[in-house]
Protein backbone atom coordinates (compact mmCIF):
# COMPACT_ATOMS: atom_id res chain seq x y z
CA UNK A 1 0.00 0.00 0.00
CA UNK A 2 2.24 3.01 -1.37
CA UNK A 3 -0.61 6.07 -0.01
CA UNK A 4 0.10 9.07 -1.24
CA UNK A 5 2.88 9.25 -4.22
CA UNK A 6 4.72 12.80 -5.81
CA UNK A 7 6.93 13.48 -8.23
CA UNK A 8 9.42 14.54 -8.78
CA UNK A 9 11.16 14.90 -5.27
CA UNK A 10 13.26 17.76 -6.66
CA UNK A 11 13.08 20.17 -10.21
CA UNK A 12 14.56 23.29 -10.78
CA UNK A 13 12.52 25.26 -13.88
CA UNK A 14 13.74 28.18 -14.95
CA UNK A 15 11.56 31.38 -15.25
CA UNK A 16 8.75 31.12 -17.87
CA UNK A 17 8.84 26.98 -18.19
CA UNK A 18 6.14 25.10 -17.33
CA UNK A 19 5.90 21.73 -15.39
CA UNK A 20 3.68 19.02 -13.94
CA UNK A 21 3.46 17.71 -10.08
CA UNK A 22 2.35 14.34 -10.13
CA UNK A 23 0.21 12.99 -7.52
CA UNK A 24 -1.31 9.86 -6.99
CA UNK A 25 -3.28 7.66 -4.21
CA UNK A 26 -4.25 4.14 -4.10
CA UNK A 27 -6.77 4.15 -0.68
CA UNK A 28 -9.75 5.14 -2.99
CA UNK A 29 -9.99 8.70 -1.54
CA UNK A 30 -12.07 10.81 -2.56
CA UNK A 31 -10.67 14.23 -1.40
CA UNK A 32 -7.52 15.47 -2.50
CA UNK A 33 -5.62 18.57 -1.94
CA UNK A 34 -2.26 20.70 -3.35
CA UNK A 35 -0.83 22.79 -0.36
CA UNK A 36 2.45 24.68 -0.53
CA UNK A 37 4.93 25.27 2.17
CA UNK A 38 6.79 28.28 2.48
CA UNK A 39 9.20 28.64 5.90
CA UNK A 40 7.44 30.31 8.66
CA UNK A 41 4.19 29.94 6.46
CA UNK A 42 3.08 27.14 7.69
CA UNK A 43 1.19 25.39 4.77
CA UNK A 44 -1.44 26.83 2.26
CA UNK A 45 -3.92 25.33 0.24
CA UNK A 46 -3.58 25.61 -3.59
CA UNK A 47 -6.33 23.37 -5.24
CA UNK A 48 -8.79 20.86 -3.66
CA UNK A 49 -10.59 18.32 -5.15
CA UNK A 50 -14.03 16.11 -4.09
CA UNK A 51 -13.85 13.64 -6.57
CA UNK A 52 -13.64 13.01 -10.07
CA UNK A 53 -14.12 15.60 -12.19
CA UNK A 54 -14.84 18.35 -9.30
CA UNK A 55 -11.88 20.98 -8.29
CA UNK A 56 -11.92 24.10 -6.88
CA UNK A 57 -9.50 26.36 -5.56
CA UNK A 58 -8.04 27.15 -2.80
CA UNK A 59 -6.19 29.93 -0.76
CA UNK A 60 -3.59 30.71 -3.17
CA UNK A 61 -4.51 29.08 -6.66
CA UNK A 62 -3.08 32.29 -8.72
CA UNK A 63 -0.58 30.53 -11.19
CA UNK A 64 -1.73 27.09 -11.17
CA UNK A 65 -3.88 24.63 -12.34
CA UNK A 66 -5.36 21.10 -11.48
CA UNK A 67 -7.19 18.38 -13.27
CA UNK A 68 -8.89 15.38 -11.49
CA UNK A 69 -10.04 12.68 -14.10
CA UNK A 70 -9.50 9.89 -11.97
CA UNK A 71 -10.25 9.22 -8.32
CA UNK A 72 -6.43 8.03 -8.09
CA UNK A 73 -4.23 10.84 -9.67
CA UNK A 74 -4.71 15.42 -8.98
CA UNK A 75 -1.70 16.52 -10.69
CA UNK A 76 -0.64 20.10 -10.52
CA UNK A 77 0.43 21.96 -13.13
CA UNK A 78 2.33 25.52 -13.47
CA UNK A 79 2.23 27.40 -16.49
CA UNK A 80 4.57 29.59 -16.61
CA UNK A 81 6.91 29.14 -13.59
CA UNK A 82 8.06 32.50 -11.19
CA UNK A 83 10.61 32.56 -8.77
CA UNK A 84 7.49 33.23 -6.54
CA UNK A 85 6.58 29.60 -7.04
CA UNK A 86 9.54 28.44 -5.62
CA UNK A 87 8.37 26.04 -2.41
CA UNK A 88 7.87 22.68 -1.49
CA UNK A 89 4.58 21.50 -2.11
CA UNK A 90 2.48 18.67 -0.92
CA UNK A 91 -0.33 16.61 -1.71
CA UNK A 92 -2.49 15.30 0.75
CA UNK A 93 -6.05 13.07 0.40
CA UNK A 94 -8.18 11.86 3.20
CA UNK A 95 -11.96 9.96 3.09
CA UNK A 96 -13.41 11.59 5.85
CA UNK A 97 -12.13 14.81 7.79
CA UNK A 98 -10.15 13.09 10.50
CA UNK A 99 -6.68 13.01 9.07
CA UNK A 100 -4.99 13.35 5.88
CA UNK A 101 -2.42 11.29 4.30
CA UNK A 102 0.52 13.52 2.88
CA UNK A 103 2.71 12.69 0.17
CA UNK A 104 6.69 13.32 1.01
CA UNK A 105 6.63 16.35 -1.19
CA UNK A 106 8.02 18.45 -4.02
CA UNK A 107 11.01 20.42 -3.78
CA UNK A 108 10.70 23.21 -6.45
CA UNK A 109 13.21 26.07 -7.43
CA UNK A 110 12.64 28.39 -10.10
CA UNK A 111 15.20 30.47 -11.27
CA UNK B 1 -13.58 31.39 9.41
CA UNK B 2 -10.83 28.99 11.45
CA UNK B 3 -7.67 30.00 12.44
CA UNK B 4 -5.16 28.44 14.33
CA UNK B 5 -2.04 30.23 16.45
CA UNK B 6 1.17 28.39 17.47
CA UNK B 7 3.03 30.55 19.61
CA UNK B 8 6.87 30.42 19.42
CA UNK B 9 8.13 29.52 15.96
CA UNK B 10 11.61 28.24 17.45
CA UNK B 11 11.12 25.77 20.91
CA UNK B 12 14.66 24.36 22.72
CA UNK B 13 14.42 21.90 25.54
CA UNK B 14 17.02 20.08 27.42
CA UNK B 15 17.17 16.02 26.52
CA UNK B 16 14.76 14.54 28.96
CA UNK B 17 13.17 17.88 29.91
CA UNK B 18 9.05 18.65 28.98
CA UNK B 19 8.23 19.40 25.86
CA UNK B 20 5.49 22.04 25.37
CA UNK B 21 3.94 23.39 22.06
CA UNK B 22 1.15 25.66 21.94
CA UNK B 23 -1.55 25.93 19.91
CA UNK B 24 -5.22 28.04 20.09
CA UNK B 25 -7.99 27.94 17.61
CA UNK B 26 -10.21 30.40 16.69
CA UNK B 27 -13.49 28.94 16.33
CA UNK B 28 -16.06 28.37 19.89
CA UNK B 29 -17.38 25.21 17.68
CA UNK B 30 -15.37 22.27 19.17
CA UNK B 31 -13.41 21.22 15.67
CA UNK B 32 -11.35 18.65 14.89
CA UNK B 33 -8.13 18.78 15.43
CA UNK B 34 -4.66 17.66 15.04
CA UNK B 35 -0.79 17.42 15.40
CA UNK B 36 1.89 16.91 12.67
CA UNK B 37 5.17 16.26 12.85
CA UNK B 38 7.67 17.01 10.00
CA UNK B 39 11.39 15.87 10.16
CA UNK B 40 13.42 17.26 7.95
CA UNK B 41 13.19 16.81 3.84
CA UNK B 42 9.79 14.78 4.68
CA UNK B 43 6.23 14.91 4.61
CA UNK B 44 3.86 15.38 7.47
CA UNK B 45 3.40 12.80 9.60
CA UNK B 46 0.29 12.70 11.83
CA UNK B 47 0.99 12.29 15.45
CA UNK B 48 -2.14 12.71 17.49
CA UNK B 49 -6.09 13.98 16.70
CA UNK B 50 -9.01 15.01 18.38
CA UNK B 51 -12.21 14.17 17.24
CA UNK B 52 -14.67 15.05 20.55
CA UNK B 53 -13.82 11.67 21.90
CA UNK B 54 -11.86 12.78 24.39
CA UNK B 55 -10.28 15.69 25.51
CA UNK B 56 -6.89 14.31 26.52
CA UNK B 57 -5.30 12.25 23.26
CA UNK B 58 -2.49 10.41 23.33
CA UNK B 59 -0.37 9.60 19.98
CA UNK B 60 2.87 8.50 18.80
CA UNK B 61 6.28 8.76 20.29
CA UNK B 62 4.69 9.36 23.88
CA UNK B 63 3.01 12.90 22.88
CA UNK B 64 -0.18 13.74 24.28
CA UNK B 65 -2.01 16.82 23.62
CA UNK B 66 -5.20 18.50 25.86
CA UNK B 67 -8.32 19.94 24.11
CA UNK B 68 -9.99 22.76 26.51
CA UNK B 69 -12.83 24.59 24.93
CA UNK B 70 -12.65 27.18 27.26
CA UNK B 71 -9.05 28.27 26.37
CA UNK B 72 -9.91 27.28 22.25
CA UNK B 73 -6.41 25.28 23.13
CA UNK B 74 -4.65 21.98 21.76
CA UNK B 75 -1.57 22.28 23.59
CA UNK B 76 0.98 19.37 22.56
CA UNK B 77 3.31 18.05 25.80
CA UNK B 78 5.76 14.92 26.10
CA UNK B 79 7.20 14.05 29.80
CA UNK B 80 10.50 13.76 28.45
CA UNK B 81 12.29 15.01 25.09
CA UNK B 82 14.62 12.73 23.46
CA UNK B 83 17.13 13.87 20.81
CA UNK B 84 14.79 12.09 18.09
CA UNK B 85 11.95 14.71 18.77
CA UNK B 86 13.68 17.52 17.08
CA UNK B 87 11.62 18.66 14.29
CA UNK B 88 9.00 20.81 13.30
CA UNK B 89 5.61 20.57 14.17
CA UNK B 90 1.93 21.67 12.65
CA UNK B 91 -1.46 22.02 14.44
CA UNK B 92 -4.20 22.30 12.36
CA UNK B 93 -8.12 22.22 12.55
CA UNK B 94 -10.60 21.11 10.02
CA UNK B 95 -13.52 22.25 8.90
CA UNK B 96 -16.06 21.21 6.24
CA UNK B 97 -16.34 24.33 3.96
CA UNK B 98 -18.04 24.04 -0.03
CA UNK B 99 -18.56 20.55 0.39
CA UNK B 100 -14.88 19.34 1.41
CA UNK B 101 -12.76 19.10 4.17
CA UNK B 102 -10.27 21.89 4.92
CA UNK B 103 -7.40 21.89 6.92
CA UNK B 104 -5.85 25.09 8.68
CA UNK B 105 -2.87 24.83 9.35
CA UNK B 106 -0.45 26.53 12.17
CA UNK B 107 2.91 28.36 11.23
CA UNK B 108 4.85 25.68 12.86
CA UNK B 109 7.06 25.30 16.09
CA UNK B 110 10.52 24.17 15.24
CA UNK B 111 11.15 22.12 18.16
CA UNK B 112 15.33 21.92 19.26
CA UNK B 113 16.31 19.40 21.64
CA UNK B 114 19.69 20.48 23.62
CA UNK B 115 22.15 17.22 24.87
Amino acid sequence: NAGVTQTPKFRILKIGQSMTLQCTQDMNHNYMYWYRQDPGMGLKLIYYSVGAGITDKGEVPNGYNVSRSTTEDFPLRLELAAPSQTSVYFCASTLTGAGYTFGSGTRLTVV
Amino acid sequence: AQSVTQLGSHVSVSEGALVLLRCNYSSSVPPYLFWYVQYPNQGLQLLLKYTSAATLVKGINGFEAEFKKSETSFHLTKPSAHMSDAAEYFCAVSEVASGTYKYIFGTGTRLKVLA
